[in-house]
């Protein structure tokens, strides 16, 4: 009953560095999800994936990029981290983009110094 | 773009007391969704609401959509400890994606 796994659950990077934070689902969903949230904004869409191959931006897409190679995989990357991308992200996914009910993963707690 | 908002930010209530927040949206939503995130946890999918004017209750939790399908409320009666946590509403307008109002926090004092 594994459902959205995210790694790493945390991790501290100095300005300009780069990482990719991984998501896997168990649940055969076709669209996937990374959101960002920040204390008082709720879950702002960074990017999504509607179906395996194809990757489409969100509301803050800026800084970030994604890739969507296996249907159950979902990779986000931070070319130059930044301190404003400090923040929680979590990882999603859904049987259907536009009514399915999302599951999240457990959160990756970033910061950037 | 649309936009969805939600009142209060924050509420403490009494253990036992009755609990209420809102959610608006700027544009006629198709569906809306609500999830409850606990402290240092992430959000869990509570409900989804589609046609105009819905009531659905899980227990003590009333959720409601607006006539108009532009805002939504969830209500909770008598609130318990384990209520406590932050409720996000999600509203998707025809063909877009959900976009998550900034959440009421609810504290429940024992």
């Amino acid at each position: 009953n594994a459902g959205v796994t995210q790694t790493p659950k945390f991790q501290v990077l100095k300005t300009g560095q780069s990482m990719t934070l991984q998501c896997a689902q168990d649940m055969n969903h076709n669209s996937m999800y990374w959101y960002r949230q920040d204390p008082g904004m709720g879950l702002r869409l960074i990017y999504y994936s509607a179906s395996e191959g194809t990757t489409d931006k969100g509301e803050v897409p800026d800084g970030y990029n994604v890739s969507r190679l296996k249907k159950q995989n979902f990779l986000l990357g931070l070319e130059s981290a930044a301190p404003s991308q400090t923040s929680v992200y979590f990882c999603a996914s859904s049987p259907d983009r536009l009514a399915g009910e999302l599951f999240f993963g457990e959160g990756s707690r970033l910061t950037v110094l | 773009g649309q936009q969805v908002m939600q009142i209060p930010q924050y509420q403490h209530v009494q253990e036992g007391e009755d609990f209420t927040t809102y959610c608006n949206s700027s544009t006629t939503l198709s569906n809306i969704q609500w999830y409850k995130q606990r402290p240092g946890g992430h959000p869990v999918f509570l409900i989804q609401l589609v046609k105009s004017g819905e009531v659905k209750k899980q227990k003590r939790l009333t959720f409601q959509f607006g006539e108009a399908k532009k805002n939504s409320s969830l209500h909770i009666t008598a609130t318990q400890t384990t209520d406590v946590g932050t409720y996000f509403c999600a509203g998707s307008s025809y063909g877009q994606n959900f976009v998550f109002g900034p959440g009421t926090r609810l504290s429940v004092l024992p």
